[in-house]
């Protein structure tokens, strides 16, 4: 059973735009949830994270917002870059990480 | 370079052979992961060790998948009798205390496994 979802496998966005990227989960018990970005022959690293206690966090171009009632997230990129072209994971915290499937961002330039 | 080292980067082998891999985590860091990827997968946990003790290990994949890390410092994650299911790349993430859920989880950049 999956318990994080991302139900978009890729998305392509034009340069300047606004980038939304998708996640729906499953256990309440998830108390902080993330989003990681992955280039190719690259391990993912880290982008943003949201506690459960918050609806919304904001890290200059990059939102996270979080809808508990919902158990649904997503995460926002304004303006969107070429450079942000990338594999996207969100990730929900117990005492692991339990990832989604990943959405492939194209942003044309 | 002091980030999570993985080696080999790249294994090949015949169906049947054993593979271990190799994960030198940030030094300091207590806490080390294991993950698996398959193509168009998001990373899935197989195991965690905090300090050398193995505090998770019912998620790894079958009796074939065995993972030690004896000093509390590097770890290993051995494969036997490989099947061509096994190929995939596996993660190793590394991090301090509990800090997971701050997104403190350093990702070496894996190792990809091929069994013909």
């Amino acid at each position: 059973d999956q318990q994080v979802k991302q139900n978009s496998p890729s998305l392509s966005v034009q340069e300047g735009r606004i980038s939304i990227l998708n996640c729906d989960y499953t256990n309440s018990m998830f108390d902080y949830f993330l989003w990681y970005k992955k280039y190719p022959a690259e391990g993912p690293t880290f982008l943003i994270s949201i506690s459960s206690i918050k609806d919304k966090n904001e890290d200059g171009r990059f939102t996270v917002f979080l809808n508990k009632s919902a158990k649904h997230l997503s995460l926002h990129i304004v303006p969107s870059q070429p450079g942000d072209s990338a594999v996207y994971f969100c990730a929900c915290a117990g005492n692991m990480l339990t990832f989604g499937g990943g959405t492939r961002l194209m942003v044309k330039p | 370079d002091t980030g999570v080292s993985q080696d080999p980067r790249h294994k090949i082998t015949k169906r049947g052979q054993n593979v271990t891999f190799r994960c030198d985590p940030i030094s300091e860091h207590n806490r080390l992961y294991w993950y698996r990827q398959t193509l168009g997968q998001g990373p899935e946990f197989l195991t965690y060790f905090q300090n050398e003790a193995q505090l998770e290990k019912s998620r790894l994949l079958s009796d074939r998948f065995s993972a030690e890390r004896p000093k509390g410092s590097f770890s290993t994650l051995e494969i036997q009798r490989t099947e061509q299911g096994d190929s995939a790349m596996y993660l190793c993430a590394s991090t301090r205390g509990t800090q997971v859920n701050t997104g403190e989880l350093f990702f070496g950049e894996g190792s990809r496994l091929t069994v013909l």
